[in-house]
């Protein structure tokens, strides 16, 4: 079936150190979009990427979307303690209409 | 921004008993609600695909006469576990997408945590 794979799974840094979690789909996607969620919390929606080759960033975090559009990436540089969590990346399959989540990456930082 | 209400956050319910849980789109209408049951650690696992004014579209391996869901307008749609066992304690997300928007993001409720004893 369709899968989203994402790794890695566990991530622990020290603060400042970057952090970088790859997604890799089985199949071409029409978008990817990326969560984050808080221990106890529920996903938050981070952004949302369409455009084969396209990048994005958000102050220290920057996604990318293969030009294939079958892969995906967000980098994180010089990790606070508030970037802790488990960020998921969710891909929508060309045709579809539910979002494929991959497994997530926890990231652990410690200060 | 658009707001997904879960209820309730939490329950305990004893074994065999039913549980309903609720999930409301506060400022927009959502013709398509989905339900996830996460595990510790885990993924989202997406369970159904709640449709207004028709049946839901359950995912392999979830049994629909054990998850009811019902979407009943397109600001509400509910699941129900019945007959509930030790096995279906889980956390369980609701998420909403904006009608109209097949593309946009959705809009998670904050989850309900269910414990069953």
């Amino acid at each position: 079936g369709q899968q989203v794979m994402q790794i890695p799974q566990y991530q622990h840094v020290q603060e400042g150190e970057d952090f970088t979690t790859y997604c890799n789909s089985s199949t071409t996607l029409s978008n990817i979009q990326w969560y984050k969620q808080r221990p106890g919390g529920h996903p938050v929606f981070l952004i949302q990427l369409v455009k084969s080759g396209e990048v994005k960033k958000q102050k220290r975090l920057t996604f990318q979307f293969g030009e294939a559009k079958k892969n995906s990436s967000l980098h994180i540089t010089a990790t606070q303690t508030t970037d802790v969590g488990t960020y998921f990346c969710a891909g929508l399959m060309v045709g579809g209409n539910k979002l494929v989540f991959g497994a997530g990456t926890i990231l652990r930082v410690k200060s | 921004g658009a707001v997904v209400s879960q209820h309730p956050s939490w329950v305990i319910c004893k074994s065999g008993t039913s549980v309903k849980i609720e999930c409301r789109s506060l400022d927009f209408q959502a013709t398509t609600m989905f339900w996830y049951r996460q595990f510790p650690k885990q993924s989202l696992m997406l369970m159904a695909t709640s449709n207004e004014g028709s049946k839901a579209t359950y995912e392999q391996g979830v049994e629909k006469d054990k998850f009811l869901i019902n979407h009943a307008s397109l600001t509400l749609s509910t699941l129900t576990v019945t007959s509930a066992h030790p096995e279906d304690s889980s956390f369980y997300i609701c998420s909403a997408r904006d009608k109209g928007r097949n593309n946009s993001p959705l809009h998670f409720g904050n989850g309900t945590r269910l414990t069953v004893t």
